[in-house]
């Protein structure tokens, strides 16, 4: 099945900086990739996603990018505010076909911290 | 539209008592997705429906647990009897086939005593 490993598991950054979260994936056939972000008590939320065939997303400060060959994507934050605090999550899921599709396999996590 | 609902939002319970949990997934969505989440397994996948059919419980942690899809918009967990290792999140997650976002419930927060 698929594996979604992500990195780092923690991060801090300052106010106004950037913040880059890296995922890899092994099921080359995956074809979309979405980021949840959770708040400390509150539900996963879909923020941003890519679809595979597609290189880079971008809505306002955050942006996603995809390297299909080396089965990777990343989120991207510019311009972190405090209330970007939050954990992020990484998944990817098979095809559409049928019966056993939009399973989303999750990273772990990323706890990541706007310090102002 | 209201988005997943879930109830209860809190549930304390003590030892070897049966607790249900209750989903109402997005009007048109085929799909539904139950997870538990805890600070030690992270975001696990119990089990998940297509057209109210169960397509795999794989992830259903004992036969304690079970769940059941009676109509395209309503959904129950049950934990019977519950252990204080239940003790987790409890997010219902439901998906539409044309473009395949996942949008979770607000999640039914279990305290096993």
């Amino acid at each position: 099945g698929e594996n979604v490993e992500q990195h780092p598991s923690t991060l801090s950054v300052q106010e106004g900086d950037s913040a880059v979260i890296k995922c890899t994936y092994s099921d080359s056939a995956s074809n979309y990739f979405p980021w949840y972000k959770q708040e400390l008590g509150k539900r996963p939320q879909l923020i941003i996603d890519i679809r595979s065939n597609v290189g880079e997303k971008k809505d306002q400060r955050i942006a996603v990018t995809l390297n299909k060959t080396a089965k990777h994507f990343s989120l991207h934050i510019t311009e972190t505010q405090p209330e970007d605090s939050a954990v992020y999550f990484c998944a990817a899921t098979f095809p559409y076909s049928g019966a056993g599709s939009y399973q989303l396999t999750f990273g772990k996590g990323t706890k990541l911290s706007v310090i102002p | 539209d209201a988005g997943v609902i879930q109830s209860p939002r809190h549930e304390v319970t003590e030892m070897g008592q049966e607790v249900t949990l209750r989903c109402k997934p997005i009007s048109g969505h085929d799909y539904l997705f139950w997870y538990r989440q805890t600070m030690m397994r992270g975001l696990e996948l119990l089990i998940y429906f297509n057209n109210n059919v169960p397509i795999d419980d794989s992830g259903m942690p004992e036969d304690r647990f079970s769940a059941k899809m009676p109509n395209a918009s309503f959904s129950t967990l049950k934990i019977q009897p519950s252990e204080p290792r239940d003790s987790a999140v409890y997010f219902c997650a439901s998906v539409g086939a044309e473009r395949g976002e996942q949008f979770f419930g607000p999640g039914t927060r279990l305290t096993v005593l």
